[in-house]
């Protein structure tokens, strides 16, 4: 069982859709926790920080549970530049080391 | 200001051949990481350095796998005797905080060095 399970998609929304992705990890020892973004053959980068009491940066809004080990992103007012890889990533305890899911695929179409 | 730089940014190599993988992190970042992505997959830590120290090297998947960082500043990840199933994207990433705080300073990402093993 990998440590952060992500379904792979492919999610194929509309222009405006609203989308949710979610994301479980394994280890209760983990820490920090992460949404990256990752275009094709590009660099991941980072798109927000989770925090326990949930977080939103404008059309992004992010969730963590501890009990359930479940972290969860929604994107609002979907956008055609939304379309990429989105990874979610945890820090486990005093380690440095990020460890990655395997992306969900967004496509967004007009 | 520059970011993290990668070369080269394509390699392809015969089996068996050496190859040497460079990364240039942000300037004045202490941590320097080596990340490891599979075609559709997440990258998957491979190694890290505070300044020129090795603290982990638990995801090298084996001994032909080696990094360094002499001078606390370019990183270079070297593989021995490539087969194909290194064939892979290299990713490097710096972070200007060591390990001690509970969270951790965001890990920025060079573009990759795609490794092609023929």
């Amino acid at each position: 069982r990998k440590e952060v399970e992500q379904d792979p998609g492919p999610f194929n929304v509309p222009e405006g859709a609203t989308v949710a992705f979610n994301c479980t990890y394994s280890n209760s020892a983990s820490q920090s926790f992460f949404w990256y973004r990752q275009d094709c053959r590009k660099e991941p980068k980072l798109l927000m920080s989770v925090y326990s009491s949930g977080n939103e940066d404008g059309r992004f809004t992010a969730q963590l549970n501890r009990a359930s080990q479940y972290i969860s992103l929604l994107i609002r007012d979907s956008k055609l530049s939304d379309s990429a890889t989105y990874l979610c990533v945890v820090n486990v305890g005093n380690t440095d080391k990020l460890i990655f899911g395997t992306g969900t695929r967004l496509q967004v179409f007009p | 200001g520059a970011g993290v730089s990668q070369s080269p940014r394509y390699k392809v190599a015969k089996r068996g051949q050496d190859v040497a993988l460079r990364c240039d992190p942000i300037s004045g970042h202490v941590s320097l990481f080596w990340y490891q992505q599979a075609l559709g997959q997440g990258p998957e830590f491979l190694t890290y350095f505070q300044n020129e120290a090795q603290l982990d090297k638990s995801g090298l998947p084996s001994d032909r796998f080696f990094a360094e960082r002499p001078e606390g500043s370019v990183s270079t990840l070297k593989i021995q005797r490539t087969q194909q199933e290194d064939s892979a994207v290299y990713l490097c990433a710096s972070s200007s905080l060591s390990s001690g705080g509970r969270w951790r300073d965001t890990q920025y990402f060079g573009p990759g060095t795609r490794l092609t093993v023929l």
